[in-house]
């Protein structure tokens, strides 16, 4: 069965500057969802959806991050303008739905913004 | 008060010790928890659910303590292959599914 598949890996942008993940979960997972995971922190929830509907966007700095998955399938999040404090891994999991499923993740993007 | 919380490590360990995890929760209505295991720079991955009545893998024994809104994971026997970042993880269900990771205690074992 093959994994969550995130893109890019790694990416380096100047701050101000725009940038964009795309995650793919795993076949037949309803739920997606987004963290941010700064060096020497968890994993912190951006936004769950419920296939193609949000369930959580408490923690997503809406100012100037926007995710989507207008299919239920692929999502993409997306950062505009970014910040110097925007440098972590973000890191995509999904799971089928039920409360006591497992989340699977992908291998995360290392963003870093200087 | 955060809303999961963890010791705060680093844990540095012998081969073969036995070494405890501690994590607290804020939410009472929490309704399931988890430990992930985080390899460094790698993906955080399920090392096992925590039920009720308390459970077991092998050399790993979690334990849930409601009424002290307490998680525990103890490791026995530690193998170098254990180093690695530990995360607690409570499931709030505010919204159905509202998973908090908690900081992560990291383990080293030492040869």
């Amino acid at each position: 069965e093959a994994g969550v598949a995130q893109s890019p890996r790694y990416k380096i942008i100047e701050k101000r500057q725009s940038v964009a993940f795309w995650c793919n979960p795993i076949s037949g997972h309803a739920t997606l969802y987004w963290y941010q995971q700064i060096l020497g922190q968890g994993p912190k929830l951006l936004i769950q959806f419920q296939n193609n509907g949000v369930v959580d966007d408490s923690q997503l700095p809406k100012d100037r991050f926007s995710a989507e998955r207008l299919k239920g399938v692929d999502s993409t999040l997306k950062i505009q303008p970014a910040k110097l404090e925007d440098s972590a891994v973000y890191l995509c999991a999904s799971s089928s739905g039920l409360a006591d499923n497992e989340q699977f993740f992908g291998p995360g993007t290392r963003l870093t913004v200087l | 008060r955060k809303e999961v919380e963890q010791d705060p490590g680093p844990f540095n360990v012998p081969e073969g010790a036995t070494v405890a995890f501690n994590c607290t929760y804020s939410n009472s209505a929490s309704q399931s928890f988890f430990w992930y295991r985080q390899d460094c720079r790698k993906e955080p991955k399920l090392l096992m659910s925590v039920y009720s009545s308390g459970n077991e893998d092998g050399r790993f024994t979690a334990q849930l303590n409601r009424a002290s809104q307490y998680i525990s994971l103890l490791i026995r026997d530690s193998k170098l292959s254990d180093s690695a970042t530990y995360l607690c993880v409570v499931n709030s269900d505010n919204y159905g599914q509202n998973f908090v990771f908690g900081p992560g205690t990291r383990l080293s074992v030492l040869p």
